[in-house]
């Protein structure tokens, strides 16, 4: 069965610095991986993913990321934070089927 | 578009009742949908999947007759808690699919508190 780990709990950075956060999967075959952001008591939007191609993944709000399967990793990035990204951000994998498996997830404080 | 909603947005209910919770996709047709359950500071945890006019698909270890799930329509899924308790206070938070045993994207609703008193 497919795994996400996502060693970050907590992120703090300032605005308009660069963000990183760190996932790590764990799956036998070519791994469909995700990122979604959630909001305080909303659902999950999606920022983007990767099925396939192109290992630099372009996503919405400025947001990227990138497979790389040597490290078994799915990194995402935003070169320059907004107060409004300030979030919970999970990593997902999905296998051959429809399963997402999430990983804990890691909350981001963007301070001023 | 790809819109999901939920309702109630949050509940409240006394232990031993039951509480139904509906997923709706507002603007486009559901093969597939999803139940999730997530815990505080927690990631979330798949409960099952149901497809429109079959029975839903439980995921190991989640207790069927409790958490009855009917997909009646290609818009609308719904979850029952039956004779709740406290220890099923959670966030429910469904997503639906527009294909079926495909992975394309889940669309997520905002999701159902559930507070058992």
């Amino acid at each position: 069965a497919q795994s996400v780990t996502q060693p970050d709990i907590h992120i703090t950075v300032s605005e308009g610095a660069s963000l990183e956060l760190r996932c790590n999967y764990s799956y036998g075959a070519t791994p469909y991986l995700f990122w979604y952001v959630q909001s305080p008591g909303q659902g999950l939007q999606l920022l983007l993913k990767y099925f396939s191609g192109d290992t630099l993944v372009q996503g919405i709000k400025g947001f990227e990321a990138e497979f790389k399967r040597s490290q078994s990793s799915f990194n995402l990035r935003k070169p320059s934070v907004h107060w409004s990204d300030a979030a919970e951000y999970f990593c997902a994998v999905g296998a051959g089927d429809y399963k997402l498996s999430f990983g804990a997830g890691t909350t981001v404080t963007v301070r001023a | 578009g790809a819109v999901v909603s939920q309702h109630p947005s949050w509940v409240i209910c006394k232990s031993g009742t039951s509480v139904k919770i509906e997923c709706r996709s507002l603007d486009f047709q559901a093969t597939t949908m999803f139940w999730y359950r997530q815990f505080p500071k927690q990631s979330l945890m798949l409960m099952a999947t149901s497809n429109e006019g079959s029975k839903a698909t439980y995921e190991q270890g989640v207790e069927k007759d409790k958490f009855l799930i009917n997909h009646a329509s290609l818009t609308l899924s719904t979850l029952t808690v039956t004779s709740a308790h406290p220890e099923d206070s959670s966030f429910y938070i469904c997503s639906a699919s527009p294909s079926t045993g495909g992975l394309v994207e889940q669309y997520f609703g905002p999701g159902t508190r559930l507070t058992v008193t």
